[in-house]
């Protein structure tokens, strides 16, 4: 079945560690990929999001993640996180031509300060 | 600009009660999505409306589940009657018409920020 896997549940770090938070789809053709973060008592907000072109993509507060077309990945990046990236981070996908997101389970990030 | 608005925030209902959940879109937002996250799992896909049509229905779980969008404005999602598997948080999204980027279509959704649905 087409998925989005994010295999990461739960990541707790300390301030100023790197970040990596996996992202793997199974759809075939073209796509659009999202992350969005979801910070405790707030409604999901879209990080960033990749169409076409440099792989690589910046978002804000510092996070980016990069498309890997032959793996299939869109790992969300942060070479230092802080306390207050404390969220849940959720990878989707669109389809071309659809409107609708596909989104993983989410990953929760807890930053010990 | 007032973003995307959902009303109740939290509800809690018995097994066999019906709820109705609404969403106040961005404003001029002809695009309204409805999603669902269980506990522990995805948030998925239920319905979209362009203006005050269904586009794609194809997420609604069964036919417990009614969704409307008199007028082209705000949207309600019934559940009715509500059973225990249907507990979760009911995301509301909206977004403008569509537009071509990249050779594909895209509408940036911004999301509401949800109601907990519990049903007892």
């Amino acid at each position: 079945a087409q998925s989005v896997s994010q295999h990461n549940h739960h990541v707790i770090l300390s301030e100023a560690a790197s970040l990596e938070l996996g992202c793997n789809y199974s759809y075939g053709g073209t796509v659009n990929l999202f992350w969005y973060v979801q910070y405790p008592g707030q409604h999901l907000q879209l990080l960033l999001k990749y169409f076409s072109g440099d792989p690589l993509v910046k978002g804000i507060k510092g996070f980016e993640a990069e498309f890997i077309k032959s793996k299939f990945s869109f790992n969300l990046r942060k070479p230092s996180v802080q306390w207050s990236d404390t969220a849940e981070y959720f990878c989707a996908v669109n389809k071309a031509g659809a409107n609708n997101l596909f989104f993983g389970t989410g990953t929760r990030l807890t930053v010990i300060p | 600009e007032a973003g995307v608005t959902q009303f109740p925030s939290h509800s809690v209902i018995e097994k066999g009660q019906t709820v109705t959940l609404r969403c106040d879109p961005i404003s001029g937002h002809d695009n309204l999505y409805w999603y669902r996250r269980v506990m522990g799992k995805e948030i998925k896909f239920l319905l979209h409306f362009v203006k005050e049509s269904k586009q794609d229905e194809s997420g609604m779980p069964n036919n417990r589940f009614l969704a409307e969008r008199t007028g082209g404005t705000y949207s309600t999602l019934k559940v009715q009657p509500a059973e225990l598997e249907d507990s979760g948080v009911y995301f509301c999204a909206s977004s403008r018409p569509s537009r071509a980027s990249g050779g594909s279509s895209y509408n940036e959704q911004f999301f509401g920020p949800g109601t907990r649905l519990t049903v007892l």
